[in-house]
């Protein structure tokens, strides 16, 4: 079974500076997806950014990047210029590729990583 | 707008009682799914469904139920036999596709009277 680890409960950072948060995951798999979502304190959950395993260039979108180290089984999220809107509890995910159907479709999740923008 | 809407927003349950978690979503989506979140905890699967009329256990089905009637409408029961039931409930629906990601609805907040 595929298993996700947020090793950072919670992290701060200064408003417009940039931080990083960790993920790692572990599987047998070789295709597969990775997913970060935000839930803000309205606690609906948000796709922030998603990456391809069979794809070798990180994901980008707008200020936030991905640093996919696919042998190391990482998926770090980093966050540039941060604003006051993204504090929130970040969540780690993963979805296997295999289409056969059944629990595949199913996403992991990691315990989170509660981030605090402090002004 | 297309979503996902859940309700209630706050649901309350006696000692016995049973509870029913509405979802319902405009997407067009063909597979929904129903996860529950504890405090410290990520989420995790309770049940799933990739069709009508059909739907398969998660990691946490004990204690559950589920039916889909509709493929608008996936209602999650919580059972007297859920004997812990007060946690924060998020249902989510997606195209079934290899990269296609999960949208999730606003939540239930369940309580123990």
């Amino acid at each position: 079974a595929q298993t996700v680890t947020q090793s950072q409960p919670e992290m701060s950072v200064q408003e417009a500076e940039t931080v990083t948060l960790s993920c790692t995951y572990d599987t047998s798999e070789s295709d597969y997806y990775l997913f970060w979502y935000k839930q803000p304190p309205s606690r609906q959950m948000i796709l922030v950014i998603r990456q391809e395993a069979y794809k070798q260039q990180n994901a980008t979108e707008n200020r936030f990047s991905v640093n996919f180290q696919k042998a190391a089984k990482s998926f770090s999220l980093k966050i540039s210029d941060s604003q006051l809107g993204d504090a929130a509890m970040y969540f780690c995910a993963y979805r296997s590729a295999d289409d056969s159907g059944g629990s595949n479709y199913k996403l992991t999740f990691g315990k989170g990583t509660l981030l605090t923008v402090n002004p | 707008d297309g979503g996902i809407t859940q309700s209630p927003k706050y649901l309350f349950r006696k000692e016995g009682q049973n509870v029913t978690l509405s979802c319902e979503q405009n997407l067009n989506h063909d597979a929904m799914y129903w996860y529950r979140q504890d405090p410290g905890q990520g989420l995790r699967l309770i049940y799933y469904s990739q069709i009508v009329n059909d739907f398969q256990k998660g990691d946490i089905a004990e204690g559950y139920s589920v039916s889909r009637e509709k493929k608008e409408s996936f209602p999650l029961t919580v059972t007297s036999a859920q004997k812990n039931p007060t946690a924060f409930y998020l249902c989510a629906s997606s195209i079934l596709g290899r990269n296609q990601p999960q949208h999730f609805g606003d939540g239930t907040r369940l309580s123990i009277l």
